[in-house]
């Protein structure tokens, strides 16, 4: 079954902290595993992908097929950071992804 | 350029009642896809919609349906509306019809009472 775990509810650091979202993912074949951030009061939006291999607002990604995770890192988190986090993985079927249940990250001053 | 367009935002509804509602995508773009976010089932898909064709569903009874116009706008319909159907709906839209990058919409939260 493809599915998505997010393992942390809730994770809260202080600024200028590193800071490790988890998230696993188990699915037959060459995933592709996206970032999906929500920001207080806007939309969800595609924060990363792995295919890309880019940093984005400080963020990076790294797919290890071993253990089948994509957790997102920052060395040094700001208080703008605070949102939900989701991972997402795009289905077998196509045109659909698949989310986990979220991560939010509070960044305290 | 506008993003994705999803009215009403909010909506109260009673058991049994039906309910629609509606996506405008970005311009340009041919791909519509729409969501389920609850606190318990976070995010689910619900159907994905290309140039009026459905080319993917979630597993959601035959309850929830929708459709995609020629001008790329969606709507998704509920029908005999259950307590659990409160949610807030999500409708992406994608110039490619793949998952590369979705644009989401602020969504529609139905409440259903």
């Amino acid at each position: 079954a493809q599915r998505v775990t997010q393992p942390e509810k809730l994770l809260s650091v202080f600024k200028g902290a590193p800071v490790e979202l988890k998230c696993n993912y188990s699915y037959s074949g060459s995933p592709e595993l996206f970032w999906y951030v929500q920001y207080s009061r806007q939309r969800l939006q595609l924060l990363l992908r792995h295919i890309s291999r880019e940093s984005i607002k400080g963020f990076t990604a790294d797919l290890n097929k071993g253990e089948t995770s994509f957790h997102l890192k920052k060395p040094f988190a700001q208080e703008e950071d605070s949102a939900m986090y989701y991972c997402a993985l795009s289905s077998l079927q196509g045109g659909k992804l698949i989310f986990g249940q979220g991560t939010e990250l509070s960044v305290k001053p | 350029k506008a993003g994705v367009t999803q009215t009403p935002r909010y909506l109260i509804k009673t058991r049994g009642q039906q309910v629609t509602l509606s996506c405008s995508p970005i311009s340009g773009h041919r791909s519509v896809s729409w969501y389920q976010q609850t606190p318990g089932q976070g995010l689910q898909f619900l159907f994905e919609y290309f140039s009026e064709t459905q080319r993917n569903k979630g597993n959601f009874p035959g309850r929830f349906s929708g459709r995609q116009f020629s001008n790329s706008r969606s709507e998704m319909n509920v029908s005999t509306l259950e307590l659990g159907d409160s949610a807030l709906y999500l409708c992406a839209s994608s110039s490619t019809g793949g998952v590369e990058k979705l644009f989401f919409g602020s969504g529609t939260q139905l409440s259903v009472l």
